[in-house]
């Protein structure tokens, strides 16, 4: 199994819909960091948060750590919003000598159609 | 300020060559971390640079080696090419976080697209 799932893995929406993207971890994390990814491979980095909820645009990202789940939400989605979205948590093991580092989930393929 | 920079954008290599893959790290950060993303796939963990030294490592062959400058920049050795080793190899780069159970945000580079025949 995975450390990290999300889901769906594909997304079709209509313009203007609102749309939601889940995170599931299955050990304790410090942070989860959400990532846009464009066709052509660049990572642009759209929240990073270890607790609560964050808003930026028509971007919000929440975390629930005693349920091990994350969600990225976009309010009236459009086209241009149309990317992979991955959601990578960083994972510390207590007691241990290594430094966190992190994991990523597969991927949700977005696509908004006008 | 540039961000995260990668050489080259594309390499096409054949099975059994050997491939540098370069990375500068944005400004003030010190920490470079190398990821395989295959096809289809999220990010791997291939190994972390700190102060010059390999400070972890992922589940990866020993043919995946890697080396970080004075100046932060990294290197990503890939000897005896495979074709499981096409993919888009991502640099991220940090700045070292204090203690081990901290993250610091990671920034990552455009990729290089690496095509093994």
């Amino acid at each position: 199994k995975n450390e990290v799932e999300q889901s769906p893995q594909n997304l079709t929406a209509q313009e203007g819909e609102f749309i939601t993207i889940n995170c599931s971890y299955s050990v304790g994390i410090s942070a989860l960091h959400w990532l846009q990814q464009h066709p052509g491979g660049g990572i642009v980095s759209l929240f990073m948060l270890s607790s609560g909820k964050k808003k930026h645009g028509r971007l919000i990202a929440t975390i629930n750590i005693q349920e091990k789940h994350g969600s990225l939400h976009i309010t009236a989605s459009h086209p241009r919003d149309s990317a992979v979205y991955i959601c990578a948590v960083f994972l510390y093991l207590a007691g241990g000598t290594s430094y966190g580092k992190l994991t990523f989930g597969q991927g949700t393929i977005l696509t908004v159609h006008p | 300020d540039a961000g995260v920079t990668q050489s080259p954008t594309h390499l096409i290599k054949t099975r059994g060559q050997q491939v540098t893959l370069r990375c500068s790290p944005k400004s003030g950060h010190d920490t470079v971390s190398w990821y395989q993303q295959a096809l289809g796939q999220g990010p791997q963990f291939i190994f972390q640079y700190y102060e010059e030294e390999e400070r972890q490592r992922g589940n990866f062959p020993d043919r995946f080696s890697g080396h970080q400058f004075p100046n932060y920049s990294s290197e990503l050795n890939v000897n005896a090419l495979l074709l499981g080793d096409s993919a888009l190899y991502l640099c991220a780069s940090s700045l070292s976080a204090s203690d081990a159970r901290y993250y610091n945000e990671q920034f990552f580079g455009p990729g290089t697209r690496l095509t093994v025949l």
